[in-house]
């Protein structure tokens, strides 16, 4: 069975850091690319950044860009985002996504798997 | 940045009517388009992938048709565990995008 556990979340100061982790079983991690994907309170899903495989394929959403970094450890199963300079407005549930993929198509930058989520709050 | 706009933002239906959901990008996607359901308390589920692809064990009452910028998911008789909040999510330009969502909800 896929599982897909978040960890990390919690309460930071405005330009504080946080660091996410997703810990992944069930699946050949190392076999797919994985991803970031957050939900602000009440509000709808923004995806925020992904990781090929083998890391030679990183993107990030503009709202992160230069503040976040995604990485993983394919040895330990492993997602990890390091959130820098935050803000009020990266409020939100932060999501580990598996990157869809079938036989005929292969991968396709759709969500299949998702975590239960770590909540990440920014306040002072 | 593709922009998608989902509407209506809410449909009122009843159990056994059926449901369709709009979703229309900015620009061009081709049929790289999905649809996912969210549940209070849930994470979302792939629903429909490229547009028109039912995605493993989903019920075949969920359909979705269009392509290039108009995009239909529909729901052809209404279950009592469809009423959720839906989003369409494109993967034909980086960065990837999700609609704002449609919540179908029990009239």
């Amino acid at each position: 069975e896929v599982q897909l556990v978040e960890s990390g979340g919690g309460l930071a100061q405005p330009g504080g850091s946080l660091r996410l982790s997703c810990a992944a079983s069930g699946f050949s991690f190392s076999g797919y690319s994985m991803n970031w994907v957050r939900q602000a309170p009440g509000k709808g899903l923004e995806w925020v950044s992904y990781i090929s495989s083998s890391s030679s394929t990183i993107k990030y959403a503009d709202s992160v860009k230069g503040r976040f970094t995604i990485s993983r450890d394919n040895a330990k199963n492993s997602l990890y985002l390091q959130m820098n300079s935050l803000r009020a407005e990266d409020t939100a549930v932060y999501y580990c996504a598996r990157t869809y993929s079938n036989s005929w198509y292969g991968f396709l930058e759709y969500f299949d798997y998702w975590g239960p989520g770590t909540l990440a709050t920014v306040s002072s | 940045e593709v922009v998608l706009t989902q509407s209506p933002a809410t449909l009122s239906l009843s159990p056994g009517e059926r449901a369709t959901l709009s979703c229309r990008a900015s620009q061009s996607v081709s049929s790289y388009l999905a649809w996912y359901q969210q549940k209070p308390g849930q994470t979302p589920r792939l629903l429909i992938y490229d547009a028109s692809n039912r995605a493993t064990g989903i019920p075949a009452r969920f359909s979705g048709s269009g392509s290039g910028t108009d995009f239909t998911l529909t729901i052809s008789s209404l279950e009592p565990e469809d009423f959720a909040v839906y989003y369409c999510q494109q993967r034909s330009n980086w960065p990837l995008t999700f609609g704002g969502g449609t919540k179908v909800e029990i009239k």
